[in-house]
Parts: C-alpha cells; structure tokens; sequence
C-alpha cells in the first residue's frame, strides 16, 4: 500500500526552537510537498520539491525551510518557532507517471508551539 | 479572489438523499481538478479527479467540469452517515494543487 509517513503525529515546541518535521515516502515519487491546514483557511502551500535537492517556495514560505538530499525523504524546518506556526502541517508526495498527479497525504503532524 | 472558492457549509442533508458541493477556481490554466474528503482529525484522501469537460462517475459520487464556467462539482448520491466529513476541492497548476477551504457536510440519520 503507498505510505507517506510523517515522523511525528504531534509535537510541542517552545518559541525560539529549531523544529523539524520529517517526511517519508515509499512510492519512488517525483514531488513533494509541505501544507499547513488552518480552520477557515484551508491548505496553504509552504514549499515543494520535484527532484532530489530542488526546492521551489510555495505561497507562505516566510520562517520555514527545506530539504530533500534523497528522493524518498523531504524535511521541513521552522528556523525559529514561533507560536503563529502552531498549526496542522501535512506532507504530500505525487508522481509525473499516469497523468493525474493526485496527492497522497501522510497523517500530519500537529504541531504547538508554546 | 481567493483561487479555490467553496461554499463552507455546514451542509446538512438526510440519510439517503443527495449531496451536492460546489467549487469555482480563478485560473483558467488549471489544468485537472480533484476532490478530497477529509475526516475531523485525518488527513485529506482522494475521492476522484476530473480533467474533461462532463461528468464523471465512480459509484455513488459524481464529478462534473464546466472550464468554461469555471465550475467543479461532486454528487454524492445515497448520501450515508459515513459521509459526513469535509469535502475539500482542489486544482492543479502543473505540479502543485490549491485547495479551497473546504465543505463540511453532516448526513443525519
């Protein structure tokens, strides 16, 4: 079965740390993906990644970064948490192969940051 | 204008009845357009997608396409209390997808 698996299903930070939230999939994709949900404001795009150490910044990059040094793994860091990162935060990966390009989700990670 | 716009709801419809969610997008270089429903805690999970103009069917859900329009749809018929959930829309621009914020629909029993 295609897995996508955050590293953490919830997480409690303190203002001024260094987090980061680990994504990893099985599925040989391309693409990746970082999202944070928000009541009222639905997904909103952090950074993506197409190829292995690509980064492209999504719609709210400000105070996140990224990696990917391996297909299968794309991490996001919040250089200094603050309490406005508190939020639901999911990984997506999809393929160029098929057509469609679909998302598979992991499980996200809450995260709070106090 | 928001790029994915979606009626929040709460849609309430009676067990058995038909659901019907709505979802207009901005850019008319989108390119497929999908729908996810999301349980209260879960991640969002694929229902179907949908990249020509017309209706498509995949059991009791229905997605139609108006580009012209610049209208998505789903269908659920034969809503069932397993249903309930948030239905969120979505549309791709090459490799990325926007999402709207989403519909809440509750079928009651």
């Amino acid at each position: 079965d295609v897995k996508v698996t955050q590293s953490s299903r919830y997480l409690v930070k303190r203002t001024g740390e260094k987090v980061f939230l680990e994504c990893v999939q099985d599925m040989d994709h391309e693409n990746m993906f970082w999202y944070r949900q928000d009541p009222g404001l639905g997904l909103r795009l952090i950074y993506f990644s197409y190829d292995v150490k690509m980064k492209e910044k999504g719609d709210i990059p400000e105070g996140y970064s990224v990696s990917r040094e391996k297909k299968e793994r794309f991490s996001l860091i919040l250089e200094s948490a603050s309490t406005n990162q508190t939020s639901m935060y999911l990984c997506a990966s999809s393929t160029n192969r098929g057509g469609d390009y679909g998302y598979t989700f992991g499980s996200g990670t809450r995260l709070t940051v106090v | 204008q928001k790029e994915v716009e979606q009626n929040s709801g709460p849609l309430s419809v009676p067990e058995g009845a038909i659901a019907s969610l709505n979802c207009t997008y901005s850019d008319r270089g989108s390119q497929s357009f999908f729908w996810y429903r999301q349980y209260s805690g879960k991640s969002p999970e694929l229902i179907m997608f949908i990249y020509s103009n017309g209706d498509k069917e995949d059991g009791r859900f229905t997605a139609q396409l108006n580009k012209a329009s610049q209208y998505v749809s789903l269908l659920i018929r034969d809503s069932q209390p397993s249903d309930s959930a948030t239905y969120l829309c979505a549309v791709r621009r090459d490799y990325k997808l926007s999402f709207g914020a989403g519909t809440t629909v509750t079928v009651r029993a």
